[in-house]
């Protein structure tokens, strides 16, 4: 099964700053097969990305999604309140689905 | 409005069994894979498996088959997870969620606490 590590492990930022997120796939991804996800405390996931790079419906465009191969990364250029979450990349390309062992993004 | 409901929280005994579900509205059911997610307090999320509810074909998690079942009813558009003997490490939230890879809706979580 692809093991997906997340790097860091926690991010801790001011409102306004840029995160940059790494999500690294022990083998390819097929077909760029990676989605990416936030969830707070108390709540359900929150689908972020799909397809590498394609956002989901209502997610905005300050968030982004980038890579290929082994190597992605999730950008969130200015940094909200409502932003600081934990992320977790998915991979769908290889079965089984698996995912990353999670980022919290925390206020500095 | 797409919705997934789950059923509500559950305290159980080790040894146990239990089944709980998650029943799809808003859209047609058979059309989506219904996928079961666990996390656990103070971990991320693990994919234990999925079904098609057109046909109930499932694919599972190394690690969780075996130790799980997944399946659905279509004429009532509902899916199911069920263990036949619960551990105390079964002791987390379950999640179910739209789709075959990625997963655009999620229901709320139902927690399972397995305690003697």
């Amino acid at each position: 099964e692809i093991v997906l590590t997340q790097s860091p492990g926690t991010l801790s930022l001011s409102p306004g700053e840029r995160a940059t997120l790494s999500c690294r796939a022990s083998q390819s991804v097929s077909s760029n097969r990676l989605a990416w996800y936030q969830q707070k405390p108390g709540q359900a996931p929150r689908l972020l990305i799909y397809d590498a790079s394609t956002r989901a419906t209502g997610i905005p465009d300050r968030l982004s999604g980038s890579g290929s191969g082994t190597d992605f990364t999730l950008t969130i250029s200015r940094l909200e309140p409502e932003d600081f979450a934990v992320y977790y990349c998915q991979q769908y390309g290889s079965s089984p689905v698996t995912f990353g062992q999670g980022t919290k993004v925390e206020i500095k | 409005e797409v919705q997934l409901v789950q059923s509500g929280a559950e305290v159980k005994k080790p040894g146990e069994s239990l089944r709980i579900s998650c029943q799809g509205s808003g859209y047609t059911f058979t059309n989506n894979w219904i996928t079961w997610v666990r996390h656990m307090s103070g971990r991320g999320l693990e994919w234990m498996g999925r079904i098609n509810p057109s046909d109930s074909h499932t694919n599972y998690s190394p690690s969780f088959q075996g130790h799980v079942t997944i399946s659905a009813d279509k004429s009532i558009g509902t899916a199911y997870l069920q263990w036949n003997s619960l551990e105390a490490s079964d002791t987390a939230i379950y999640y179910c969620a739209r789709g075959h890879g990625w997963s655009d809706y999620w229901g709320l979580g139902t927690r399972v606490t397995v305690s003697s």
